[in-house]
């Protein structure tokens, strides 16, 4: 059982670039996020998704596209990139509103 | 004004100690209270759930005060292994917004 998978690792992007985020989960849940993670700040969640074809903005949507095709797969989508994106970004699903977060493990994106 | 407020700390206490963290949230519709705990960037993982009635999980106590709209999070005879960040998070709107305090940093030394 795999949890939350995220890919890439890491990423360096060029100012302008786009580039997709991947954010798969395996535990059939229908809720997952997006967060995004700067010093002093804590996590902020940018998108969130309660099943596949819902998806909600969070506090920081701007120059973010996300879409939930299926119920394991929930992509964000960084249109043009800015150094104002580059930060930790994590994905994560649960069962439901009162249940435990499960996280991936991150993704360290800069944007230069 | 954040949503989720903590006191950043950084709070450094020695082995031992029993520290307080404290937690104020502005929703006053919110439904689902969390402390998460974050070692070194990692993933944030689930400490304990906060209850109207308040509970406890070993060395570790949480509190909800809804009338004055905030969480507390004590902690007894600190490990250094207790070492961490640690996260306060809120769930509004149905539970499907969940929104998380900036995290309040803990130092426990020997």
């Amino acid at each position: 059982n795999a949890g939350v998978t995220q890919t890439p690792k890491f990423q360096v992007l060029k100012t302008g670039q786009s580039m997709t985020l991947q954010c798969a989960q395996d535990m059939n849940h229908e809720y997952m996020s997006w967060y995004r993670q700067d010093p002093g700040m804590g996590l902020r969640l940018i998108h969130y998704s309660v099943g596949a074809g819902i998806t909600d903005q969070g506090e920081v949507p701007n120059g973010y596209n996300v879409s939930r095709s299926t119920t394991e797969d929930f992509p964000l989508r960084l249109l043009s990139a800015a150094p104002s994106q580059t930060s930790v970004y994590f994905c994560a699903s649960r069962t439901g509103p009162d249940e435990k977060l499960f996280f991936g493990s991150g993704t360290q994106l800069s944007v230069l | 004004r954040k949503e989720v407020e903590q006191d950043p700390g950084p709070f450094n206490v020695p082995e031992g100690a029993t520290v307080a963290f404290n937690c104020t949230y502005s929703n006053s519709a919110s439904q689902s209270f969390f402390w998460y705990r974050q070692d070194c960037r990692k993933e944030p993982k689930l400490l304990m759930s906060v209850y109207s009635s308040g509970n406890e999980d070993g060395r570790f106590t949480a509190q909800l005060n809804r009338a004055s709209q905030y969480i507390s999070l004590l902690i007894r005879d600190s490990k250094l292994s207790d070492s961490a960040t640690y996260l306060c998070v809120v769930s509004n709107t149905g539970g499907f917004k969940t929104i998380f305090g900036a995290g309040t940093r803990l130092f426990v030394k020997a």
